[in-house]
C-alpha cells in the first residue's frame, strides 16, 4: 500500500468553527491533492500541491485553504466550516504523469 | 478544463456475466487511471493505462489515446466486484487529475 495517512478519519464539528485535515505521506512524492466526494458529484478537486509551498486551486476551492511546509504533509483548512462542507475528503499523492494513490478518506460532518 | 464522461452510469449484473465500462475524455492525456471504490469507500487502484492494453486477473483495460477513450472489461463478475468504478485523467501538460462521474456496478448472486 502507498504510504498515505489521513487524519482524522471522522470528525463532527459545529458551523463556524475552523477545521484542519491532515494528509501525511512517506513516499516522497511531489504532487499531493485534496478532493471531496459528494453524492451525485463524484470526486472534485479542491486544491493541489506540486512541491513545498507550491499550491494551486482546483474546481471547488472556495472556503478552503491549504498549506505544505514540508514534502510529507499537506494540510486542508476550513476557516469557518459550513454545512455545505459536510463531505468525504480524500487525499491523493503521486509523481506527475504516473500513478496516483489515495488515502482512506476523512468523513467530515458540520452540524 | 478537460471533460471526462463515463458510461453507463449504473450497471446491474448477474454473477458470472461480463461487462464493459467506458470512459471518454475531451483532450489529450498523459495519465489515465481506473479505480474501484468498494462499499466501504476505499479507492483501489485498478490500472494505470495512458495507452495500450493491460490485464489483471478477470479485469482488463484498453486505452485508445488517439480516439480519447478507455474501456474497462470485467469478466465472470463476482459479488465482490460491486461498487463504483472511476476513470481519472491528467491532461497533457496539466497538473490536475480529473475524475469522471463513475459507473455504479451491482453484481447479484
Amino acid at each position: 500500500d502507498a504510504g498515505i495517512t489521513q487524519s482524522p478519519r471522522h470528525k463532527v464539528t459545529e458551523t463556524g468553527t475552523p477545521v484542519t485535515l491532515r494528509c501525511h505521506q512517506t513516499e516522497n512524492h511531489r504532487y499531493m491533492y485534496w478532493y471531496r466526494q459528494d453524492p451525485g458529484h463524484g470526486l472534485r478537486l479542491i486544491h493541489y500541491s506540486y512541491g513545498v509551498k507550491d499550491t494551486d486551486k482546483g474546481e471547488v476551492s472556495d472556503g478552503y485553504s491549504v498549506s505544505r511546509s514540508k514534502t510529507e504533509d499537506f494540510l486542508l483548512t476550513l476557516e469557518s466550516a459550513t454545512s455545505s462542507q459536510t463531505s468525504v475528503y480524500f487525499c491523493a499523492i503521486g509523481p506527475k504523469d504516473t500513478e496516483a494513490f489515495f488515502g482512506q478518506g476523512t468523513r467530515l460532518t458540520v452540524v | 478544463g478537460i471533460q471526462v464522461e463515463q458510461s453507463p452510469p449504473d450497471l446491474i449484473l448477474q454473477e458470472g456475466a461480463n461487462s464493459t465500462l467506458r470512459c471518454n475524455f475531451s483532450d489529450s492525456v498523459n495519465n489515465l487511471q481506473w479505480f474501484h471504490q468498494n462499499p466501504w469507500g476505499q479507492l483501489i487502484n485498478l490500472f494505470y493505462i495512458p495507452s495500450g492494453t493491460k490485464q489483471n486477473g478477470r479485469l482488463s483495460a484498453t486505452t485508445v489515446a488517439t480516439e480519447r477513450y478507455s474501456l474497462l472489461y470485467i469478466s465472470s463478475s463476482q459479488t465482490t466486484d460491486s461498487g463504483v468504478y472511476f476513470c481519472a485523467v491528467l491532461k497533457a501538460a496539466g497538473n490536475k487529475l480529473t475524475f469522471g462521474g463513475g459507473t455504479r456496478v451491482l453484481v447479484k448472486p
